[in-house]
């Protein structure tokens, strides 16, 4: 069974720190992962995606690692800013290439920035 | 400005009624998804199209129905037969579901009094 495990469930952090979130899945064939965002109340908004043959990746404040070996990934946050606050979602994607992409989403991370 | 839309933002039904969530986007996307998100769980698929007028069931399609009869639209029926249908519904659409960078709407949430 496809499954995406995030940690820690959720996490509070002083405003300019920085903070790392984690996903373990067990998805296959692999296709992708990505990284969203999601404010309270809205749609998620796509942050990195990463293939097989990547591993590390980054936008802006935002870098994902992948280990594809291990079926682990990465989310850091540097110098987090309140605007932070949100859940991040990691989401799996597998099938056959040139196929139907199962997605699998993991429950999120829960960050909150503190002054 | 191209995106996704959903509406209305908030909606509040009575139990055994129908009830309709819109979904329409301009990005030019052949498929479109809804999903439906619950605290404490992950999106769960309720139903995706890949081209107009097809679609299928997704891992929660009991009480849900669709229709896909314009590329750029893919409304969402709750019915009467959802039991436990208060949610967070979110529709998202792809290039393809094979190329599946989805992008999402801003949601609707459902109460059902």
């Amino acid at each position: 069974k496809n499954q995406v495990e995030q940690s820690p469930q959720s996490l509070i952090i002083l405003e300019g720190k920085n903070c790392t979130l984690q996903c373990n899945y067990t998805v296959s064939p692999f296709s992708n992962l990505r990284w969203y965002k999601q404010d309270t109340g809205r749609g998620p908004v796509s942050l990195t995606i990463m293939t097989f043959s990547e591993n590390t990746k980054s936008n802006g404040r935002y870098t994902a690692t992948l280990d594809a070996d291990t079926k682990q990934s990465s989310l850091h946050i540097t110098a987090s800013q309140l605007s932070d606050s949100a859940s991040y979602i990691c989401v799996v994607s597998g099938g056959d290439p040139g196929g139907y992409q199962k997605v699998t989403f993991g429950i999120g991370t829960k960050l909150q920035v503190i002054p | 400005d191209g995106g996704i839309t959903q509406s209305p933002k908030y909606l509040f039904r009575k139990e055994g009624q129908n009830v309709t969530l819109s979904c329409e986007q301009n990005l030019n996307h052949d498929a479109m998804y809804w999903y439906r998100q619950d605290p404490g769980q992950g999106l769960r698929l309720i139903y995706y199209s890949q081209i107009v007028n097809d679609f299928q069931k997704g891992d929660i399609a009991e009480g849900y129905s669709v229709s896909r009869e314009k590329k750029e639209s893919f409304p969402l029926t709750v019915t009467s037969a959802q039991k436990n249908p208060t949610a967070f519904y979110l529709c998202a659409s792809s290039i393809s579901t094979d190329y599946n960078e989805q992008f999402f709407g801003p949601g609707t949430r459902l109460t059902v009094l």
